[in-house]
């Protein structure tokens, strides 16, 4: 039981480049996230999948899309990198998404954009 | 708005200490709280949850947490300080309107020996 992870572990793009983060989750859970970590902010949700077919915006969707391929599987694009999309990313998963319902995250991707 | 606050950015202890790592919250509604631990190049674990019930909460490791609704707190602690416990901990409240976590901006604990 892998638990949730995260390909590729680091990667740098020049500004203006495409890229796909992958994200797979083996705890059948039915809701997904991705989120973004930034020196001093925390993390901040991007969007989020409540269940498979599903996904929503969260507070930093700009410049971003989301494809939730089946229940395993949630990935994220940048369509056109830009150096403000320079962080670390997160991939989480939860058995739904309820209130108090637990997330249990990936390793992350580091993220370079020159 | 749903916010939490982590009014420390740097926690130091020595070993065999006591630790208390602070956090209060701003939320509509019951707020459903949660404590992270970050280890260097490592993503986010659960340590512990708040949802209903005792106001002492225990989780991994010997951590506990305390919430106070009064106070709107919710403080992480530990009775004896490892130094393996040295990492980045996240507080985090559910907004319970929707999907979204809130996390703190995470205060770094250092034990030293």
């Amino acid at each position: 039981n892998a638990g949730v992870t995260q390909t590729p572990k680091f990667q740098v793009l020049k500004t203006g480049q495409s890229m796909t983060l992958q994200c797979a989750q083996d705890m059948n859970h039915n809701s997904m996230y991705w989120y973004r970590q930034d020196p001093g902010m925390g993390l901040r949700l991007i969007y989020y999948s409540a269940s498979e077919g599903t996904t929503d915006k969260g507070e930093v969707p700009n410049g971003y899309n989301v494809s939730r391929l089946n229940k395993r599987e949630f990935s994220l694009r940048l369509e056109s990198a830009a150096p403000s999309q320079t962080s670390v990313y997160f991939c989480a998963s939860s058995v739904t998404p309820g209130h108090q319902e637990t997330q249990y995250f990936g390793p992350g991707t580091r993220l370079l954009v020159l | 708005a749903q916010s939490v606050a982590q009014p420390e950015d740097q926690v130091n202890v020595a070993e065999g200490n006591p630790l208390t790592v602070k956090c209060t919250y701003s939320v509509s509604g019951n707020p459903y709280l949660f404590w992270y631990v970050q280890y260097p190049n490592r993503g986010l674990q659960f340590l512990l949850k708040y949802i209903t019930g005792d106001n002492l909460v225990k989780g991994s490791y010997g951590f506990e947490a305390e919430f106070n609704k009064s106070q709107t707190s919710f403080h992480l602690k530990k009775p004896s300080a490892l130094v393996s416990d040295s990492a980045l901990y996240f507080c985090a409240v559910r907004d319970p309107t929707g999907n979204q976590f809130y996390f703190g901006t995470g205060t770094s604990l250092t034990v030293i020996p």
